[in-house]
């Protein structure tokens, strides 16, 4: 499979803990974009990369959600300090330069926080 | 800042029925394009509108584009049970660092037997 590719696929926490997700991008994509998508909703823009810099980040992306990309190949979101409200579906999606633009999503990684 | 707006959010329609989703958007871009989602999936991509005018058809679905109205449409003809899912468009923002998708609210089709 050659698809974008995320896991966990669901990860429950209690609040408070720190969680990370992983996502191996399509391999000759060089861009790479986090969304987060809670129920009834469209998904929302975190962060994206290309290569390995950061070249954007939404304000949604509190002090608490980092991500990174350092060799520009998978990218890690690690949540610290976890909240109810971080409870969302985090999907990654890639993309190539030049290209048309359109995204490619993997299956997501579903975080509940109780 | 982009503003998406799909309508409607819901749609009940009839099998062998056509119908209409709208999306509005706020600022200037030509490039737009609306994914399917089915429940606890991810998106898949289903149409990419790269200019004014373009038209996109794949089976009962057909997607177009007006830039100057800021306007795209995804026209459903002779709807069937297996066209129900979340449908969303999003649309292209090109930023200083390069480009991201805004996506609208998503309209929910449920097709009836």
């Amino acid at each position: 499979d050659t698809g974008v590719s995320q896991n966990p696929r669901h990860k429950i926490t209690k609040r408070g803990q720190n969680v990370t997700f992983r996502c191996d991008p399509i391999s000759e994509h060089n861009r790479l974009y986090w969304y987060r998508q809670t129920l009834g909703q469209g998904p929302e823009f975190l962060t994206y990369f290309q290569n390995e810099a950061q070249l954007e980040k939404s304000r949604l992306l509190s002090d608490r959600f980092s991500a990174e990309r350092p060799k520009g190949s998978f990218s890690t979101l690690e949540i610290q300090r976890t909240e109810q409200g971080d409870s969302a579906m985090y999907l990654c999606a890639s993309s190539q330069t030049g290209g048309p633009g359109e995204l490619f999503f993997g299956e997501g990684s579903r975080l509940t926080v109780l | 800042e982009l503003k998406v707006e799909q309508n409607p959010l819901f749609l009940s329609m009839q099998e062998g029925k056509n119908y209409t989703i709208y999306c509005n958007y706020s600022t200037t871009s030509d490039r737009l394009y609306w994914y399917r989602q089915d429940p606890g999936k991810s998106l898949e991509s289903l149409f990419v509108l790269l200019s004014n005018g373009a038209v996109k058809q794949e089976g009962r679905l057909m997607a177009s584009l007006d830039t100057k109205a800021r306007l795209s449409t995804l026209h459903i003809t002779a709807a069937v049970h297996d066209l129900s899912a979340t449908y969303f468009c999003a649309v292209d923002m090109i930023v200083t660092s390069g480009s991201r998708l805004t996506f609208g609210e998503g309209t929910q089709l449920t097709v009836n037997p």
